[in-house]
């Protein structure tokens, strides 16, 4: 079966700690992933995906096929972070499969 | 052009009402995502066209369900004879054709009391 797995619904970090928002998949063929984001009262937005191999606003993932793992990193959390963030997969009918969302709460 | 546009972006109707919502995507923008939030849980897939060609709905999409992208452009979700379970927030994205990268609208929440 396809499916995104995020085991943390909250993760809360004082500003400037690392930050690793975990996202595990289940998914047969070659893996598309990508990192969502949604900032307080805003819409979804896509943050990265892996083919890019990009790094924006200070954010990476690495795809690690051997664990089926795409976590999302950054080195030293900022306020502006705080948001939900989504893991998701694309399927090959180009559909995307979102995992349950990780609320990441960064602290002064 | 701002984006994905969807209307209404709140509807709160009473069970057993119909409600139809309208999707506007980007203009050059030629596949169509419907997808469904509830609270506490990442969106999940509804229905997609292709252009005018509807190319696959999910099993979560019952009978009482319906969306049609008649020209190509916008789109309209239909949910007849709303249930309480139908409550969750309705999401609309677009994309160009070989782009694997949505544009989300802000969505339409629907409350059913």
């Amino acid at each position: 079966a396809q499916r995104v797995t995020q085991p943390e619904k909250l993760l809360s970090v004082f500003k400037g700690a690392p930050v690793e928002l975990k996202c595990n998949y289940s998914y047969s063929g070659s893996p598309e992933l990508f990192w969502y984001v949604q900032y307080s009262r805003q819409r979804l937005q896509l943050l990265l995906r892996h083919i890019s191999r990009e790094s924006i606003k200070g954010f990476t993932a690495d795809l690690n096929k051997g664990e089926t793992s795409f976590h999302l990193k950054k080195p030293f959390a900022q306020e502006e972070d705080s948001a939900m963030y989504y893991c998701a997969l694309m399927d090959s009918s180009y559909k995307l499969i979102f995992g349950s969302g990780t609320r990441l709460l960064v602290r002064p | 052009d701002t984006g994905v546009s969807q209307n209404p972006r709140h509807k709160i109707t009473k069970r057993g009402q119909n409600v139809t919502f309208r999707c506007d995507p980007i203009s050059e923008h030629n596949r169509l995502y419907w997808y469904r939030q509830t609270l506490g849980q990442g969106p999940e897939f509804l229905t997609y066209f292709q252009n005018e060609a509807q190319l696959e709905k999910s099993r979560l999409l019952s009978d009482r369900f319906s969306a049609e992208r008649p020209k190509g452009s916008f789109s309209t979700l239909e949910i007849q004879r709303t249930e309480q379970g139908d409550s969750a927030m309705y999401l609309c994205a677009s994309s160009l054709s070989g782009d694997r990268g949505y544009t989300f609208g802000s969505g339409t929440r629907l409350t059913v009391v």
